[in-house]
C-alpha cells in the first residue's frame, strides 16, 4: 500500500537555525497538508496546499514558515529561524482529491524537531 | 468554525471490557468525521472514518463508531479490549474535506 514518507525521522537544531522538513506524498495525490503535535498536546493544522499554493493556513503558520514543492514531488516545510517553542512532531499528509471517496488524508510517520 | 471535543481526556478498562471513547463537533455543515490511532512515538493511523450513508461504521482491530446528527456525536467503541488497544486516540472531522481539525485525545489504558 503507498505511503507518505518523511524525512528526516529526527531533527535537533540550535535556535535560530533554519530547517526543511520534506514529505514524499503518495503518487498523484493532488492536497497536501502540515500539521504539528506538540509534546502530550493536540495535533493542529498549520498549512494545506494545492496546485502549487496555499490553499490555506492557521496563525501559527507565521512568516518563519513557508512550503513548496521545489521538484513536483518533494512537499517540504521550512522554519527560517526556529525558536525553543517550535519543538514537536511535524506530520505530512496528502490526499487525492476532494469528494467522497477521496477525502481521506494519509499521514506520514512524522518528523521530531527539537530545538535546542 | 469547526470544533472537536473528547470527553474524558484518560479512559482506563480492563482487558475484555467496552471501549467507549466520546467525541462531540460542532458544525453547520455536514462533516466528515474520523478517528486516528497513536501509538507511542509514532504517526497517526486512521481507524475509520464517516463521510455520507451508514451512520454505522466499521473500522480496523475490531473498532466502530456511529454518526448521530441528532446529538452531533461520532463515540467510538469496542465490544472487547485488548491490551494492545492501550493508545491515544484522536477524533478529528473535516468540512468540505479540507484541513482536519482534531480534538485533545484520550489516553486509553487497558488494565490485565
Amino acid at each position: 500500500e503507498p505511503e507518505v514518507t518523511q524525512t528526516p525521522s529526527h531533527q535537533v537544531t540550535q535556535m535560530g537555525q533554519e530547517v526543511i522538513l520534506r514529505c514524499v506524498p503518495i503518487s498523484n495525490h493532488l492536497y497536501f497538508y502540515w500539521y504539528r503535535q506538540i509534546l502530550g498536546q493536540k495535533v493542529e493544522f498549520l498549512v494545506s496546499f494545492y496546485n502549487n499554493e496555499i490553499s490555506e493556513k492557521s496563525e501559527i503558520f507565521d512568516d518563519q514558515f513557508s512550503v513548496e514543492r521545489p521538484d513536483g514531488s518533494n512537499f517540504t516545510l521550512k522554519i527560517r529561524s526556529t525558536k525553543l517553542e517550535d519543538s514537536a512532531m511535524y506530520f505530512c499528509a496528502t490526499q487525492s482529491g476532494r469528494g467522497v471517496n477521496t477525502d481521506t488524508q494519509y499521514f506520514g510517520p512524522g518528523t521530531r524537531l527539537t530545538v535546542l | 468554525a469547526q470544533s472537536v471535543t473528547q470527553l474524558g481526556s484518560h479512559v482506563s478498562v480492563s482487558e475484555g471490557a467496552l471501549v467507549l471513547l466520546r467525541c462531540n463537533y460542532s458544525s453547520s455543515v455536514p462533516p466528515y468525521l474520523f478517528w486516528y490511532v497513536q501509538y507511542p512515538n509514532q504517526g497517526l493511523q486512521l481507524l475509520l472514518k464517516y463521510t455520507t450513508g451508514a451512520t454505522l461504521v466499521k473500522g480496523i482491530n475490531g473498532f466502530e463508531a456511529e454518526f448521530k446528527k441528532s446529538e452531533t456525536s461520532f463515540h467510538l467503541t469496542k465490544p472487547s479490549a485488548h491490551m494492545s488497544d492501550a493508545a491515544e486516540y484522536f477524533c478529528a472531522v473535516t468540512f468540505n474535506a479540507g484541513k482536519s481539525t482534531f480534538g485533545d485525545g484520550t489516553t486509553l489504558t487497558v488494565k490485565p
